[in-house]
């Protein structure tokens, strides 16, 4: 089973700022990852797929980058919907599907 | 438009069983594969089971093989995961996912590139 690993968990930024979330898998994945948003009682949303691919109706704000086993999910400048937990996910080896153990992303 | 709305779930002994529904709109599970992940009280998560598109192959975590089981009923668009046996473990947020990959008709590619649509979300706990 692949680990993915987040760091850090959690970043303190200001509103406007940009913000820098990583991960790393345990072994070379490709670019066989998503990033996914979630807020308190709701859902996750996929915000990228295939590493660096936008999903529909996700902002340009947020951008993915990264292949084989380091990848990096930027906000450029937050927004205040976008204080979150954020997931990575592989899928390049699978089943199971794995995914790190988040980054919360708050308000300084 | 895409909508999969969740039911079933509640409190449950240990050793009991639950069945959890999902029922899609706005798409046919005939043409993609679908998942359960799961979210314990303030943990991350933790993909539960997958069948595919043609309904031919189902795969499900360690953690649950033996106990738990995806199914369908394309008749009605509905998806289904039957637990049994269950665990104090167990307890958490279930949530149904689909697939976005799209397969062509007949493939027996088993590929997955996220998870575009999710349910709301149902809790199943465990506990006596």
């Amino acid at each position: 089973e692949i680990v993915m690993t987040q760091s850090p968990a959690t970043l303190s930024v200001s509103p406007g700022e940009r913000a820098t979330l990583s991960c790393r898998a345990s072994q070379y994945i490709r670019d066989n990852l998503a990033w996914y948003q979630q807020k308190p009682g709701q859902a996750p949303r996929l915000l990228i797929y295939g590493a660096s691919t936008r999903a529909t109706g996700i902002p340009a704000r947020f951008s993915g980058s990264g292949s084989g086993t380091d990848f990096t999910l930027t906000i450029s400048s937050l927004e205040s919907e976008d204080f979150a937990l954020y997931y990575c996910q592989q899928y390049n080896k699978w089943p199971p599907v794995t995914f790190g153990q988040g980054t919360k992303v708050e308000m300084k | 438009q895409v909508h999969l709305v969740q039911s079933g779930g509640g409190v449950v002994q240990p050793g009991g069983s639950l069945r959890l529904s999902c029922a899609a709109s706005g798409f046919s599970l005939g043409g993609y594969g679908m998942h359960w992940v799961r979210q314990a009280p303030g943990k991350g998560l933790e993909w539960v089971a997958v069948i595919s598109y043609d309904g031919r192959d189902e795969n499900h975590a360690d953690s649950v093989k033996g106990r738990f089981i995806i199914s369908r009923d394309t008749s009605n668009n509905t998806l289904f995961l039957q637990m049994n046996s269950l665990r104090p473990e167990d307890t958490a947020v279930y949530f149904c996912a689909k697939d976005r990959f799209t397969p062509k008709v007949g493939s027996r590619v088993r590929t997955t590139t996220g998870f575009d649509y999710w349910g709301q979300g149902t809790l199943v706990t465990v506990s006596s």
